[in-house]
């Protein structure tokens, strides 16, 4: 089975500190993408990375960047940490393959910025 | 940017009762449409994938048809029991190789046992 951590399942910060979310998969997928989850809205894509040190922007990038360095490996990080950051934050991967790219999700982490 | 809805946003429903979602979205530039489960403290879990119009898929009393030509797809619970109570999420992928999903808001059903 396919197994995505997220380094924490809940999480509070202050205002205007740097804020790192991590992200594991242990099946060697290609992709990794960040989404948040807030409530009445459907998840949305804030960055995906395709390979090692690649990434690219999803829907709402701002306030946030990414980091690669290790294909098992997707970290998001808050730059400074704002109260409109508060949300469920999810991690998934998938395989790059010609047939549809089935994702597979970490359980979330609760982040509030207080 | 694509734009998926799900109707009803949530429901209650009696154990033992079927019940069944819509899932509408762009018809234009159409690659696949997914169906999650989301349990309250678990990850979203893969249902099924479909990709062609009049795709039927089934895993024990759940299933789901897709008409990519009218742009939805329908998920059916047939003698629906506590455990089925979740978040039920649709996702569109588009023919664009980008591997990114867009999603609808999600139905959330209760059973009520």
């Amino acid at each position: 089975d396919v197994k995505v951590t997220q380094s924490s399942r809940y999480l509070v910060k202050r205002t205007g500190e740097k804020v790192f979310l991590e992200c594991v998969q242990d099946m060697d997928h290609e992709n990794m993408f960040w989404y948040r989850q807030d409530p009445g809205l459907g998840l949305r894509l804030i960055y995906f990375s395709y390979d090692v040190k690649m990434k690219e922007k999803g829907d709402i990038p701002e306030g946030y960047s990414v980091s690669r360095e290790k294909k098992e490996r997707f970290s998001l990080i808050l730059e400074s940490a704002s109260t409109n950051q508060t949300s469920m934050y999810l991690c998934a991967s998938s395989l790059f393959s010609v047939s549809s790219y089935e994702q597979y999700f970490g359980p979330g982490t609760r982040l509030t910025v207080t | 940017i694509l734009n998926v809805e799900q109707s009803p946003q949530s429901l209650h429903v009696q154990e033992g009762d079927s019940t069944n979602f819509t899932c509408s979205f762009p018809s234009s530039n159409f690659y696949a449409l997914h169906w999650y489960r989301w349990e309250t403290a678990k990850s979203p879990e893969a249902l099924f994938v479909m990709t062609l119009n009049g795709d039927e898929k089934k895993k024990g009393r759940i299933s789901a048809t897709l008409n990519t030509k009218e742009g939805y797809s329908y998920l059916y619970i047939k003698g629906s029991q506590p455990e089925d109570s979740a978040t039920y999420l649709c996702a569109s992928e588009e023919a664009s190789g980008t591997y990114k999903y867009i999603f609808g808001t999600g139905t959330r059903l209760k059973v009520l046992a």
